[in-house]
């Protein structure tokens, strides 16, 4: 399967855990983006991250949240000290195209299955 | 509050009827996509549309994208039950999509 690969695809967590992501992008896509869905609010742009470089983080929260893409491995969204409030679907999607410039097109995302946080 | 705002919410059919799903917005969007998304699954690209005017077809489904380029509909003639999902539009802008909150379309057999 060379599609975005996501896992966990179930986490449960207790109030005061930490949750952690993975993502790895399609093959040759060095481009990463993560979405989180909440029931009928669709999906919220989180982060957009390149190969070791945060581009665009004005969609995480500002405390518990972090992201990363290293130059090997796959890409990490971290959750600290969850709370109920953080239970969601955790989209991860990756392309290919280097957008340049501000109307530049973002091309197409390539979404992975999901990972659902549950928080208790 | 949504940059992209999706309509109707929700839409349920009879196999074989029209339909179609809006997505406004009042910003500018250098294109714009539209997804499908299916339970459990993460959402997959059905178009994208770049040029104000614009419209695709594909198949039953027909794209049209606003001559401003701020908003877009989607419709879908004779409707099929594997037609049955979540539609989401996304407006291309600094980079990045942003979603509506989605049409979750039911067609009934």
């Amino acid at each position: 399967n060379a599609g975005v690969m996501q896992n966990p695809r179930h986490l449960v967590r207790r109030r005061g855990q930490e949750a952690r992501l993975r993502c790895s992008p399609m093959k040759g896509h060095s481009h990463v983006y993560w979405y989180r869905q909440l029931p009928e609010e669709g999906l919220k742009f989180m982060v957009y991250l390149q190969k070791e470089n945060i581009i665009d983080e004005s969609g995480m929260p500002k405390e518990r949240f972090s992201a990363e893409f290293p130059k090997e491995g796959p890409s990490i969204l971290r959750i600290q000290q969850v709370v109920r409030g953080d239970s969601a679907a955790y989209f991860c999607a990756s392309s290919p195209v280097r957008p340049r410039g501000r109307w530049a097109n973002t091309g197409e995302l390539f979404f992975g299955e999901g990972s659902r946080l549950t928080v208790l | 509050t949504q940059l992209l705002e999706q309509s109707p919410q929700f839409l349920s059919i009879q196999e074989g009827e029209n339909l179609t799903v809006y997505c406004n917005s009042s910003s500018v969007f250098s294109s714009l996509q539209w997804y499908r998304q299916e339970p459990g699954e993460g959402p997959v690209l059905l178009v994208t549309v770049v040029t104000g005017g614009e419209v695709k077809k594909l198949k039953r489904l027909t794209f049209q994208f606003g001559d401003a380029r701020k908003d877009s509909s989607l419709h879908i003639t004779a409707a099929q039950p594997g037609d049955t999902g979540l539609y989401l539009c996304a407006g291309d802008s600094d980079y990045k999509l942003s979603f509506g909150a989605g049409t979750t379309v039911t067609v009934r057999a």
